[in-house]
C-alpha cells in the first residue's frame, strides 16, 4: 500500500462545478504539499500546509492531521484548471508523492 | 528571477551513452533534489543535496551520479544509459529540507533506446 493515496485517479467536470480531490497518508508528516502539473509542463506548488485551511483564489486546501487526510477544492472550475494535481507529504527526511489526480474540465 | 532552470527539455539516448541533465537555481536555495516520474507512480527521489559539497542518495540512485560544487548548480549524470532510465526527470529546490515551498524545473523527457 502506498504511503500517500489520492482519489479519484481521474476526474472530469463541467465548467463551473465544485471539485474535490482527496489525499490520505499513512506516515507521520510535518507538512503536506499540493502541486499542479499541466500537460507537458513543469510542476508548480499550490499550497504547503501543516494544519487547518488555506485559500488562494478559487483554490482551497484543508488538512486534518488526526485523520491523516487532506482535500483540495476548486470552486467554479474552469477549463484552464485541467491538469494533474499531486499531493506530497514531508516525512522524516524527504517528500513522498502521491500518483496524482488527472482533472479535465470541459466548457 | 528565473527560478529553477532545467535543460534539456527532451533527449533521446542510445543504450550505453552518457549524458548530464543540468539544473540551476537563482534563489540561493540550499536544498536541491532530482526526481524521476514514471507512469502510475509518484515522483521518486534519485539524489539530493543539502548544500554545496554535500550530496546523498535518495530512493532510486543506481545508475546516476550528482555533484554540488556551487549553491546554484546540481547536475545529474547518467553514466551508461539503460532503457529502464526512460522517464521524465525533475529538478527541485527549496530554502531548506524542512517545511518550505518546493520549486520545480520544467522537466526533462528522456528516452533511452
Amino acid at each position: 500500500k502506498n504511503e500517500v493515496e489520492q482519489s479519484p485517479q481521474n476526474l472530469t467536470a463541467q465548467e463551473g462545478e465544485f471539485i474535490t480531490i482527496n489525499c490520505s497518508y499513512s506516515v507521520g508528516i510535518s507538512a503536506l504539499h499540493w502541486l499542479q502539473q499541466h500537460p507537458g509542463g513543469g510542476i508548480v506548488s499550490l499550497f504547503m500546509l501543516s494544519s487547518g485551511k488555506k485559500k488562494h483564489g478559487r483554490l482551497i486546501a484543508t488538512i486534518n492531521i488526526q485523520e491523516k487526510h487532506s482535500s483540495l477544492h476548486i470552486t467554479a472550475s474552469h477549463p484552464r484548471d485541467s491538469a494533474v494535481y499531486i499531493c506530497a507529504v514531508r516525512g522524516a527526511d524527504k517528500l513522498i508523492f502521491g500518483t496524482g489526480t488527472r482533472l479535465q474540465v470541459f466548457p | 528571477n528565473a527560478g529553477v532552470t532545467q535543460t534539456p527539455k527532451f533527449q533521446v539516448l542510445k543504450t550505453g551513452q552518457s549524458m548530464t541533465l543540468q539544473c540551476a537555481q537563482d534563489m540561493n536555495h540550499e536544498y536541491m533534489s532530482w526526481y524521476r516520474q514514471d507512469p502510475g507512480m509518484g515522483l521518486r527521489l534519485i539524489h539530493y543535496s543539502v548544500g554545496a559539497g554535500i550530496t546523498d542518495q535518495g530512493e532510486v540512485p543506481n545508475g546516476y551520479n550528482v555533484s554540488r560544487s556551487t549553491t546554484e548548480d546540481f547536475p545529474l549524470r547518467l553514466l551508461s544509459a539503460a532503457p529502464s532510465q526512460t522517464s521524465v526527470y525533475f529538478c527541485a529546490s527549496s530554502y531548506s529540507n524542512l517545511n518550505t515551498e518546493a520549486f520545480f524545473g520544467q522537466g526533462t523527457r528522456l528516452t533511452v533506446v
